[in-house]
C-alpha cells in the first residue's frame, strides 16, 4: 500500500527566509504527486502537481517542487517566504489503481 | 459559484443522533471524494465515487458511516448514532476522474458532537 510521509509537522520561520518541506512516498510504480495548501479559514487548493517530464515543477505563488525518483521524494520549496504563506501544506500521491493519499500536513507559520 | 459546495458549514448535535452531510460537486466532475480532517491528523480518506458507484469504501471507519451519490452529482454522507470521536471537519472534493486529476475541495462541514 502506498503511503506519504511529511517530516515536519510544524515550521516557524521569518519573512524572507527560505522554505523547504519534505515529502516522501512509498510506492514503486508510476505516481502522480501534488502539493496542496490550506490558508487559514479557506479550503484546500492546489499549489502544484507532477505527472511526468521535467522533475522540477513550478506552481503558484513562487513555489516549486522537485521530484527525485531515486529518493521517492517530492520536496516543496520557496526561496523567500512572505507572511501570507502562513498555511498548512499537504503532500499527496496517487497512482493508477490506487487512492489519493495525503500526508499528515505541515503547519507553516511565517513571522513578520 | 462553480466550486464544490458543502452544507451545512457547521453542525452541532448530541451524541447518538444521526447526521447527514451534503456535497454538491463541480458540474461535470465524475469523481467525488469524502475525507475527514481532525486536528493534527491530516486528511483521512473515507470514500470515493466514480459516477454513482463507490469502488473504494475502504476508509469508512465503521458501519455507522454510509454515503451515496445520485445522478452522478450530489452526494450525502450519513453518520448514524454519532459518537464524540466523530467530531471533525468533513471535506468533499471532486475531480474530472482518472487517477491523475487534481481534486477540488469544498469548504467542509465542521461537525461537533456534544
Amino acid at each position: 500500500a502506498q503511503s506519504v510521509s511529511q517530516h515536519n509537522h510544524h515550521v516557524i520561520l521569518s519573512e524572507a527566509a527560505s522554505l523547504e518541506l519534505g515529502c516522501n512516498y512509498s510506492y514503486g510504480g508510476t505516481v502522480n504527486l501534488f502539493w496542496y495548501v490550506q490558508y487559514p479559514g479557506q479550503h484546500l487548493q492546489l499549489l502544484l502537481k507532477y505527472f511526468s517530464g521535467d522533475p522540477l515543477v513550478k506552481g503558484i505563488k513562487g513555489f516549486e517542487a522537485e521530484f527525485i525518483k531515486s529518493k521517492f521524494s517530492f520536496n516543496l520549496r520557496k526561496p523567500s517566504v512572505q507572511w501570507s504563506d502562513t498555511a498548512e501544506y499537504f503532500c499527496a500521491v496517487t497512482s493508477k489503481g490506487g487512492k489519493f493519499q495525503f500526508g499528515a500536513g505541515t503547519q507553516v507559520v511565517v513571522t513578520p | 459559484g462553480a466550486g464544490v459546495s458543502q452544507s451545512p458549514s457547521n453542525k452541532v448535535t448530541e451524541k447518538g443522533k444521526d447526521v447527514e452531510l451534503r456535497c454538491d460537486p463541480i458540474s461535470g466532475h465524475t469523481a467525488l471524494y469524502w475525507y475527514r480532517q481532525s486536528l493534527g491528523q491530516g486528511l483521512e480518506f473515507l470514500i470515493y465515487f466514480q459516477g454513482n458507484s463507490a469502488p473504494d469504501k475502504s476508509g469508512l471507519p465503521s458501519d455507522r458511516f454510509s454515503a451515496e451519490r445520485t445522478g452522478g452529482s450530489v452526494s450525502t454522507l450519513t453518520i448514524q448514532r454519532t459518537q464524540q470521536e466523530d467530531s471533525a471537519v468533513y471535506l468533499c472534493a471532486s475531480s474530472l476522474g482518472g487517477y491523475n486529476q487534481p481534486q477540488h475541495f469544498g469548504d467542509g462541514t465542521r461537525l461537533s458532537i456534544l
